[in-house]
């Protein structure tokens, strides 16, 4: 596609309940990145992929957030059983490749609220 | 392990004088090295990079940025600012062996108000 896309781009959703985010990358771009932005602060690292691997999931908050990439395309970020400190926007980028000297493209993200 | 620090929360300048948004970085290897620009309920925007080559680069909307190995810094400028440029500033590296697989980190932003 043009551009990376998010679906959705608002999820409220009640604590306990599993959701699932999607990302829909640039094509061509076998790199993608998860982050997650509280209001008006800075991007914390989740996971990134190279292709459908993924060499560093460190950033992940706990064993309730998984994130799986098939076709070397979509990935989908799963957080299972929400808290209300979950709420933020996850916001996923693309790039060309992780180890070229590529800028990232980021998509408007998903703005999730835990009730 | 790769990190990125933006010391200054915020930085208020007056519109047409220069402005400084700073960064340093710390990683292995030879960095790249990024700019991006969040404006209110918008996605991050790509601003500038430095891969390699001359040490100052010049980005979108009259940015640029100098990068210094000595201080492992990329602070980025604007001769003149405009009240539009406020906005959230974020820098970012990627970094590691070369070939490696690398993740992008950001550091925690710089909020930018430009004063009429």
């Amino acid at each position: 596609g043009a551009g990376v896309s998010q679906s959705p781009s608002n999820k409220v959703t009640e604590k306990g309940k599993d959701v699932e985010l999607r990302c829909d990358p640039i094509s061509g771009h076998t790199a993608l990145y998860w982050y997650r932005q509280s209001l008006g602060q800075g991007l914390e690292f989740l996971i990134y992929f190279q292709g459908n691997s993924a060499p560093d999931k460190s950033g992940l908050p706990s064993d309730r957030f998984s994130a799986e990439r098939t076709g070397g395309s979509v990935s989908t970020l799963t957080i299972q059983r929400t808290q209300q400190e979950d709420s933020a926007v996850y916001l996923c980028a693309s790039s060309l490749g992780s180890a070229e000297p590529t800028e990232a493209f980021f998509g408007q993200g998903t703005r999730l609220t835990v009730v | 392990a790769q990190s990125v620090a933006q010391p200054e929360d915020q930085v208020n300048v007056a519109e047409g004088n220069p402005l400084t948004v700073k960064c340093t970085y710390s990683v292995s290897g030879n960095p790249y090295l990024f700019w991006y620009v969040q404006y209110p309920n918008r996605g991050l925007q790509f601003l500038l990079k430095y891969i390699t080559g001359d040490n100052l680069v010049k980005g979108s909307y009259g940015f640029e940025a100098e990068f210094n190995k000595s201080q492992t810094s990329f602070h980025l400028k604007k001769p003149s600012a405009l009240v539009s440029d406020s906005a959230l500033y974020f820098c970012a590296v990627r970094g590691g062996p070369k070939g490696g697989y690398n993740k992008l980190i950001f550091g925690a932003g710089t909020r930018l108000a430009v004063h009429p």
